[in-house]
């Protein structure tokens, strides 16, 4: 069974600074999916960032940006130039042949 | 383009009542999941859906939940009778292929509140 751990309940950060947010998942597979997903207090999760395990490039998407090291199962998050919009929970999810596995959830909370 | 559509967004009932979800997927998206997220917590399979079958449903609990996807389009996850513990937000996802693994787009959610 695929586990998804992520060891940050809670990070703070101003705005316009950078946060990194941390992400490890154990699995025999070897190939499978990673993703970000935000869920503001709206409730709405809505999808980050994408990363296929057999790409060894990083995804980048704007302001939000990968560091995939798959030896290590480790998939972690950098948003740059953080803006107050970015204040939700993240999660680190992990998907093979349609099984999402999610993560506990990293609070963002961006201060001005 | 229309994202998934759920209803009702919140919905309040007794303990032992019955209640259920709607679900309106992406046009076009073939898979469909039901996905229940306890506070505090990340969301957890219950069920998937591709076309009108029931490929994943390891996860439901089949005493008390139902779900159907008639015609392979939206689809209704039903409980009865609800118990005190379901208290969650359900969420609904599709995406668009069935073979392999593709991106999952989520609905608002639908927040139950169980007394």
């Amino acid at each position: 069974a695929q586990t998804v751990t992520q060891s940050q309940p809670e990070m703070s950060v101003q705005e316009a600074e950078t946060v990194t947010l941390s992400c490890t998942y154990d699995t025999s597979e070897s190939n499978y999916y990673l993703f970000w997903y935000k869920q503001p207090p709206s409730r709405q999760m809505i999808l980050v960032i994408r990363q296929e395990a057999y790409k060894q490039q990083n995804a980048t998407e704007n302001r939000f940006s990968v560091n995939f090291q798959k030896a290590a199962k480790s998939f972690s998050l950098k948003i740059s130039d953080s803006q107050l919009g970015d204040t939700a929970m993240y999660f680190c999810a992990f998907d093979s042949w349609g099984k999402l596995q999610f993560g506990a959830g990293t609070q963002v909370v961006v201060t001005p | 383009e229309a994202g998934v559509v759920q209803s009702p967004r919140y919905k309040i009932i007794e303990k032992k009542q019955p209640v259920a979800f709607w679900c309106n997927p992406i046009s076009g998206h073939n898979t469909l999941y039901w996905y229940r997220q306890n506070l505090g917590q990340g969301p957890e399979l219950l069920i998937r859906y591709e076309n009108e079958e029931a490929v994943d449903d390891s996860q439901l609990p089949k005493d008390r939940f139902s779900a159907e996807r008639l015609k392979g389009v939206d689809s209704t996850l039903k409980i009865q009778p609800a118990e005190l513990g379901d208290s969650a937000v359900y969420l609904c996802a599709s995406s668009a292929l069935t073979t392999a693994t593709d991106t999952q787009y989520f609905g608002p959610g639908t927040r139950l509140t169980v007394l």
